[in-house]
């Protein structure tokens, strides 16, 4: 079964310090791994994706696929990260997206 | 228009009554999803339109919902005999290229089944 798990409802870490936001997923096949993120009253948006190695707002995720992992970090934490935060699969043999329930980090001063 | 719009914002209804939610997607994107979102959780995937015609529906979770897109724009989520369970963030993304990657959500019609 398809299955992205993210352990941690809620993270909170003082401004400054480093961040990992956990993702674990369950996929036969090669998998596209996704963060995306939702700022306090805006819209779901792409944060990263695995292919392109990219780092975006300092946050960077390196796919493991021995460990099935595609954790998010950031070394250095800042109060406007604060935010939701998905982690998401996708389907390549179709069209879907599949969601982690999400972890909501708070950065605090 | 900017981006997607999503209409109504809130939506209140009774069990057992009739609801349709609305969705704008960008000007020219072809692509459009239905996305389901639960209290605690990730958006739950609940149909794929490539221009007029349903590509997956695999996700609505039973003949109650059901959506169109008749002119390859606009789309109405449809919902027949809402039950409590029903109620959710309702949200929609559109996308030029078809892939959910490079879709652009909206903002979410939340509906609440009393």
């Amino acid at each position: 079964a398809q299955r992205v798990t993210q352990p941690e409802k809620l993270l909170s870490v003082f401004k400054g310090a480093p961040v990992e936001l956990k993702c674990n997923y369950s996929y036969s096949g090669s998998p596209e791994l996704f963060w995306y993120v939702q700022y306090s009253r805006q819209r779901l948006q792409l944060l990263l994706r695995h292919i392109s190695r990219e780092s975006i707002k300092g946050f960077t995720a390196d796919l493991n696929k021995g460990e099935t992992s595609f954790h998010l970090k950031k070394p250095f934490a800042q109060e406007e990260d604060s935010a939701m935060y998905y982690c998401a699969l996708f389907n390549t043999g179709g069209f879907k997206t599949i969601f982690g329930a999400g972890t909501r980090l708070f950065v605090k001063a | 228009g900017a981006g997607v719009s999503q209409t109504p914002s809130n939506k209140v209804t009774e069990k057992g009554k009739y609801v349709e939610l609305r969705c704008d997607p960008i000007s020219g994107h072809t692509a459009l999803y239905w996305y389901r979102q639960s209290l605690g959780q990730g958006p739950e995937f609940l149909i794929y339109f490539q221009g007029t015609g349903a590509a997956d529906d695999s996700g609505l979770p039973n003949d109650r919902f059901f959506a169109v897109r008749p002119e390859g724009s606009v789309s109405t989520l449809k919902i027949q005999r809402t039950e409590r369970g029903d109620s959710a963030v309702y949200l929609c993304a559109s996308s030029a290229k078809g892939r959910i990657t490079e879709a652009f959500f909206g903002q979410g019609t939340r509906l609440t089944v009393v």
